[in-house]
C-alpha cells in the first residue's frame, strides 16, 4: 500500500525566504500528486497538482516530481506570514478506485 | 472560501451515542468523499459516492458507519455507536469526475467522543 512521508515536521523560515517542503511514497506508478494547505479557519485548500514528471507552478508555489526517486516537493517563493499552516502532500493510488493518501504534514511558521 | 459546506463545526458526543454529521458538496460535483484526520494528522479514507450510489468504503465504515448521498439533500455520515477513537475531524470533499480532478473540501466537523 502507498505511503506518503513528509519532512520536515515543522519549518520555520523568515518572510521572502524561499521555503522547501519535502514528501517521499512509496508507490512510483501513482500519477497523482497534490499539496494542500491547512488553515483552521479555511479548512483544506488544494495549491498544486502535479500529474508527471518535472515542476508544476501556481502563483508562488511549485511543485518538483520526480517519480524515479519517489519524491515530490513543495517550494514556496516569498513567504509571508499569512503562509503559515500545515502542509500536507496527498498521492493518488493507482488503483481504481481513486483515492488519495495523505502525508502527515509539514507545520510551516513564517517569521515578520 | 470553501464551496464544500459542513455541519456542524463541532460534535460532542458520549460514547455509545449516535454522530451524525452533513456535507453540501460544491454545486456540479456528483463525486463526493469522506476523509478522517486524527490528532496526528493521519488521514484515512471512508467512503466515496457517485451521486447516490457507494462507490468504494472500508471495512470500518461498512460496519459501523452510515453513510448516504440522497439526491437533492445534503449528504450525511453518521457512527452508529460512537467510541473514543472516532474522535477526529472528518473532511468531506467534493469533485467533478472523482478521477484526476481537484479535490475541494469542507472545513470539516471535529467530533469529540467523551
Amino acid at each position: 500500500q502507498q505511503k506518503v512521508q513528509q519532512s520536515p515536521e515543522s519549518l520555520t523560515v523568515s518572510e521572502g525566504a524561499m521555503a522547501s517542503l519535502n514528501c517521499t511514497f512509496s508507490d512510483g506508478t501513482s500519477n497523482n500528486f497534490r499539496w494542500y494547505r491547512q488553515h483552521s479557519a479555511k479548512g483544506l485548500e488544494v495549491l498544486v497538482s502535479i500529474f508527471s514528471d518535472g515542476e508544476k507552478e501556481e502563483g508562488r508555489f511549485t511543485a518538483h516530481l520526480n517519480r524515479a526517486n519517489l519524491h515530490v516537493s513543495l517550494h514556496i517563493r516569498e513567504p509571508q506570514p499569512s503562509d503559515s499552516a500545515v502542509y500536507l502532500c496527498a498521492v493518488g493510488t493507482s488503483s481504481g478506485s481513486w483515492q488519495l493518501i495523505f502525508g502527515s504534514g509539514t507545520q510551516l511558521t513564517v517569521m515578520p | 472560501n470553501s464551496k464544500v459546506i459542513q455541519t456542524p463545526r463541532y460534535l460532542v458526543k458520549g460514547q455509545g451515542q449516535k454522530a451524525k454529521m452533513r456535507c453540501i458538496p460544491e454545486k456540479g460535483h456528483p463525486v463526493v468523499f469522506w476523509y478522517q484526520q486524527n490528532k496526528n494528522n493521519e488521514f484515512k479514507f471512508l467512503i466515496n459516492f457517485q451521486n447516490q450510489e457507494v462507490l468504494q468504503q472500508i471495512d470500518m465504515t461498512e460496519k459501523r458507519f452510515s453513510a448516504e448521498c440522497p439526491s437533492n439533500s445534503p449528504c450525511s455520515l453518521e457512527i452508529q455507536s460512537s467510541e473514543a477513537g472516532d474522535s477526529a475531524l472528518y473532511l468531506c470533499a467534493s469533485s467533478l469526475t472523482g478521477g484526476a480532478e481537484r479535490l475541494f473540501f469542507g472545513h470539516g466537523t471535529k467530533l469529540s467522543v467523551l
